[in-house]
Formats: structure tokens, C-alpha cells, sequence
């Protein structure tokens, strides 16, 4: 069964600081990675994913994140970071062949000026 | 313009009362699901449809019964609401398995 765990429930980073958010996952199979974010009452907005290729994908609103298989990792990150980041961020996993995702606990990014 | 629309937005309602949420998407897309997040922002696939079809039933009661009428809607129906039940609910859709999901906002569902 696939699962993706996200460390750290809550992260807190100064306004122009790297953005790192950590993300793990477990497949059987050959992943779809994904990188959703939730803003206060809305739904998911989609960031970035990874199906093949390049291992190095990059999203909307500067972030980018690198699949590493050795490390079963798909980490999120972003140079600087604004206010308008403060969010909530879900890493999720699908199987290349099923369709479901399934979706890590989330990570809180609060953004300090 | 709204790519997947749901409705309603919010819903307050006693327990044990039958209550449906609608989900509309216009992106063409064939496959269409309901997830559910819980208090804890915890989101988990209940159904997904392809073409009308289901094919993804995830261990949700039977009191949850989805329907599909066109591949454009994905409706949810619930029965004997129980307090459990309060969540956000969330449809989405897709152009094939594996494509990106689209969201829509969601229905808070709020059980007295």
C-alpha cells in the first residue's frame, strides 16, 4: 500500500528565507508525486508534480521539488519566501496505474515578516 | 469560468437527517472523485468515477452513496447523518487516472 508521510506538521520561516518542506513516500510501484496547497477555506490548488523524466520539477509560485528515488523523497522548496506562502501544503502519491491519491497529514508553512 | 463547483458551500444539519452535496465540473474531464478531510485536515479518497463508472470504493458506510448521472457530475448523497460525518468534503476531477486532480472548494458539512 502506498503511503506518504510529511515531517513536520508545522514550519515557520522568515519572509525572504528558504522554503523546505520535507515529504516521503512509499510505493510498490513506480509513483505519480504531487504537491497540492490549501489556502483557509479553499480547495487544493496544484503546485507541481512528477510522473517521469527530468527529476527536478518546477511549479507555480517559484517552488520546485526533486523526486529522488534512492531516498523515496519528493522534498518541496523555494528560495525566498513571501507572505502570501502562508499555507498549507499536502504531498501526495498515486500509483501509475490506479488514480487515487493518497495524501500526506499536511504541512502548516507560516511565513514571518 | 469555475472548473469544479460544488454545492453547497456550507451545510448545518441535525443527525440522522439525509442530505446531498453536488459536484459540477467543465473541464471535459472523465473521471471525477469524493475525498473527505477531517478535523485534523486529514484527506482521504472515498469514490471515484470513470465515465459514470465506479471504480474506486474506498471503506466508506453504505450510508454514503455516490451518483454519477454524466461524466460532467458527481453527486454524493448521505443518509442517518452521524456526528462522525463533519468534515470538509471535496470533489474532484481529472482528465484520465493519472493526470493532475482538480479541486473544487469544498462542502463543510457540519452535523448538530
Amino acid at each position: 500500500a502506498q503511503s506518504v508521510t510529511q515531517l513536520g506538521s508545522h514550519v515557520s520561516v522568515s519572509e525572504g528565507a528558504l522554503v523546505l518542506l520535507r515529504c516521503n513516500y512509499s510505493s510498490s510501484v513506480p509513483p505519480y508525486l504531487f504537491w497540492y496547497v490549501q489556502y483557509p477555506n479553499q480547495g487544493l490548488q496544484l503546485l507541481l508534480k512528477y510522473t517521469t523524466g527530468a527529476t527536478l520539477v518546477k511549479g507555480i509560485n517559484g517552488f520546485e521539488a526533486e523526486f529522488k528515488k534512492s531516498e523515496t523523497s519528493f522534498h518541496l522548496t523555494k528560495p525566498s519566501a513571501h507572505m502570501s506562502d502562508a499555507a498549507e501544503y499536502f504531498c501526495a502519491v498515486s500509483e501509475v496505474y490506479g488514480n487515487k491519491l493518497v495524501f500526506g497529514a499536511g504541512t502548516i508553512l507560516r511565513v514571518k515578516s | 469560468d469555475t472548473a469544479v463547483s460544488q454545492t453547497p458551500k456550507y451545510l448545518v444539519t441535525q443527525m440522522g437527517n439525509d442530505k446531498s452535496i453536488k459536484c459540477e465540473q467543465n473541464l471535459g474531464h472523465d473521471t471525477m472523485y469524493w475525498y473527505k478531510q477531517d478535523s485534523k485536515k486529514f484527506l482521504k479518497i472515498m469514490f471515484s468515477y470513470n465515465n459514470k463508472e465506479l471504480i474506486i470504493n474506498e471503506t466508506v458506510p453504505n450510508r454514503f452513496s455516490p451518483k454519477s448521472p454524466d461524466k460532467a457530475h458527481l453527486n454524493l448523497h448521505i443518509n442517518s447523518l452521524e456526528l462522525g460525518d463533519s468534515a470538509v468534503y471535496f470533489c474532484a476531477s481529472s482528465s484520465r487516472g493519472n493526470q493532475p486532480q482538480h479541486f473544487g472548494d469544498g462542502t463543510r458539512l457540519s452535523i448538530l
